[in-house]
């Protein structure tokens, strides 16, 4: 059963057409929500960490949010450099240490001209 | 952010060869690196946690004597792919902490890894 899920598995947008990325996550105890940008055969790119529900980060047209089952990165006004994959990754506390993140397979974003 | 480096970028063998894939933490201390692997349309996979100075932690169903890890110094771990296979082929990424208590991982820019 897969413990983080993004949604939708590809995302086009034109310029400017604003949009939100979901990630779901069934794991309890949860430490951290991180979100990533990865580029083509390129590592994943450090965004944003949520740590509890209700807490909110922005950077530029990038606003990650946080509920108890939840979090969306919401694109205000996205640009064809924004085109990417989005990369969400759950932490949870597991037998009273620093569990190992777990990654969803991503939202694959395309923002045309 | 802290900077993680990782080479090469890519590495084509052919199979029955050793491919070894190195990766730095160029501006922190890292007591403890982790390898990923990713196939395509897929998630990155935790293969293996990279202790310094103490053998690697591998997940379950990752073969340890195929994929040897090395982890020397407080900079430098490596991943070495023994006797690869057309399977092996993936794209391999390292990452660690930067060491301040902060809980997200910091990433090398990954291997392609092509084996013929």
């Amino acid at each position: 059963e897969d413990q983080v899920t993004q949604s939708p598995e590809a995302l086009r947008l034109q310029e400017g057409e604003s949009s939100s990325l979901n990630c779901s996550y069934t794991v309890s105890g949860l430490r951290g929500l991180f979100w990533y940008r990865q580029d083509p055969g390129k590592g994943p790119e450090f965004l944003f960490t949520l740590y509890s529900a209700g807490e909110e980060k922005e950077k530029e047209r990038l606003k990650a949010t946080l509920t108890k089952k939840e979090s969306f990165l919401h694109i205000t006004a996205p640009k064809p450099e924004d085109s990417a994959t989005y990369l969400c990754a759950v932490q949870y506390y597991y037998g009273g240490s620093q569990g190992n993140l777990i990654f969803g397979k991503g939202t694959k974003l395309s923002v045309k001209p | 952010g802290a900077v993680v480096s990782q080479h090469p970028s890519w590495v084509i063998c052919k199979s029955g060869t050793s491919v070894k894939i190195e990766c730095r933490s160029l501006d922190f201390q890292a007591t403890t690196m982790f390898w990923y692997r990713q196939f395509p349309k897929q998630s990155l996979m935790l293969m293996a946690t990279s202790n310094e100075g103490s053998k690697a932690t591998y997940e379950q169903g990752v073969e340890k004597d195929k994929f040897l890890i090395n982890h020397a110094s407080l900079t430098l771990s490596t991943l070495t792919v023994t006797s690869a296979h057309p399977e092996d082929s993936s794209f391999y990424i390292c990452s660690a902490r930067d060491g301040t208590g902060r809980s997200e991982l910091f990433f090398g820019s990954g291997t392609q890894l092509s084996v013929l």
